[in-house]
């Protein structure tokens, strides 16, 4: 079945460092969504890209989507202690539902 | 505040024992989602409903039911809880199945079977 894998499992980084977690699917995706969830929290939604190749930012967070639409990447710039918790990644499968990533869990050492 | 529901936040159960987790959603949408988190596992589709009156399941539905009571409502139900079921459980509901302003979860209930 489909299947959407995340790298790194884990990532620490010392404050101010850039961080980049990956997303990579067994299938071709019309889209893909990032969340966000803080320790203890519940995912929220951060994005959606839809075009191959594009490219969105939201102040020092950066999302790409691959040209074969098959994977994803989001890169942070200067890491903040307020950027610690896990990003998924999530692609469409069928018509009604989202499968997540594995996600990659970020801590950020002040 | 508008958003997703879950009752209850925590829950222990024994082995064999039956519960219902409810979730509530008030922004008017259309499909609702049961997830389920373990560590390193990421979050897997239990059931989901794509709209009123209609059910499917999801990547994990062994040992699970679920009622779509009404546009607002989608519970889930362990009829012989298993320790494999301890996890964190969220609800998720939105507009339409492939909504591009994603998923709003609710904040979750953390099941421990013993």
């Amino acid at each position: 079945g489909q299947q959407v894998m995340q790298i790194p499992q884990y990532q620490h980084v010392q404050e101010g460092e850039d961080f980049t977690t990956y997303c990579n699917s067994s299938t071709t995706l019309s889209n893909i969504q990032w969340y966000k969830q803080r320790p203890g929290g519940h995912p929220v939604f951060l994005i959606q890209l839809v075009k191959s190749g594009e490219v969105k930012k939201q102040k020092r967070l950066t999302f790409q989507f691959g040209e074969a639409k098959k994977n994803s990447s989001l890169h942070i710039t200067a890491t903040q202690t307020t950027d610690v918790g896990t990003y998924f990644c999530a692609g469409p499968s069928g018509t009604y539902k989202y499968i997540f990533g594995t996600g990659t869990r970020l801590k950020v050492l002040a | 505040n508008a958003g997703v529901t879950q009752t209850p936040k925590f829950q222990v159960l024994k082995t064999g024992q039956s519960m219902t987790l409810q979730c509530a959603q008030d922004m008017n949408h259309n499909s609702m989602y049961w997830y389920r988190q373990d560590p390193g596992m990421g979050l897997r589709l239990i059931y989901y409903s794509a709209s009123e009156g209609t059910t499917d399941k999801g990547e994990v539905p062994n040992g699970y039911n679920v009622s779509r009571l009404n546009k607002r409502e989608f519970s889930l139900r362990l009829e012989s809880a298993a320790p494999s079921q301890t996890s964190v459980y969220f609800c998720a509901s939105s507009g339409r199945g492939l909504d591009p302003y994603g998923y709003t979860f609710g904040s979750g209930t953390r099941l421990t079977v013993v």
